[in-house]
């Protein structure tokens, strides 16, 4: 069974700095997704990833994935506030269901 | 394109009722799929359909949850008899096939039900 575990949960920094959500997934898939989600609101897709060494960048955002690592990353650099959101990332399992991550809480202090 | 639509966008009843709410897809999408999130469970895959047949429903709480698809515009999660522990999002999500690998692409997400059963 697919595990999607994303970390941390919960991240509060200050605009300005860099970081990283890291997103570690249990069996092998060759299809990993990045949405974010503003509070009260829908899920906005950021990133699909497709293949191993992807990277995509949107903004100060910038998403990447190892498939041997089973490992994607999701970067911010120079944080501003209206990055303040929940990051979910979910993988596609062999069954054709998107697994979800519990989502990183991610607050950036002005 | 309108995106996703969903209504009602709130809900509030009492438990025992019939609730339905209802989803149409972004035109030409193959796939589509519930969901519920709630703060304890996080984000749940309810049902998918692909090409308006429903392809796993192992996420489908109970049988009091039975999701349709009658038509390729059209989706429909009813939950009868309502219980306080259904309160929670519902989402809908449609999605475009991948043709080239297999599988689909990035889900595109409804605004959400928020149901709350008292």
């Amino acid at each position: 069974e697919l595990k999607v575990e994303q970390n941390p949960l919960f991240l509060s920094m200050q605009e300005g700095k860099n970081y990283t959500i890291y997103c570690n997934y249990s069996t092998t898939s060759d299809r990993l997704y990045w949405y974010r989600q503003d509070p009260g609101k829908s899920l906005e897709s950021l990133f699909v990833l497709l293949s191993n060494g992807a990277v995509k960048q949107e903004g100060r955002l910038m998403a990447s994935l190892d498939t041997k690592a089973r490992l994607s990353t999701l970067h911010i650099t120079a944080a501003v506030h209206d990055l303040s959101a929940t990051y979910f990332c979910a993988v596609l399992n062999r069954d054709d269901k998107i697994i979800f991550g519990k989502g990183t809480r991610l607050h950036i202090l002005p | 394109d309108a995106g996703v639509i969903q209504s009602p966008r709130h809900e509030v009843t009492e438990m025992g009722q019939e609730v339905t709410l209802r989803c149409k897809p972004i035109s030409g999408h193959d796939y589509l799929f519930w969901y519920r999130q709630t703060m304890m469970r996080g984000l749940e895959l309810l049902i998918y359909f692909n090409n308006n047949v429903p392809i796993d429903d192992s996420g489908m709480p109970e049988d009091r949850f039975s999701a349709k698809m009658p038509n390729a515009s059209f989706s429909t999660l009813k939950i009868q008899p309502s219980e306080p522990r259904d309160s929670a999002v519902y989402f809908c999500a449609s999605s475009l096939a991948e043709w080239t690998t297999g599988g689909y692409n990035e889900q595109f997400f409804g605004p959400g039900t928020r149901l709350t059963v008292l």
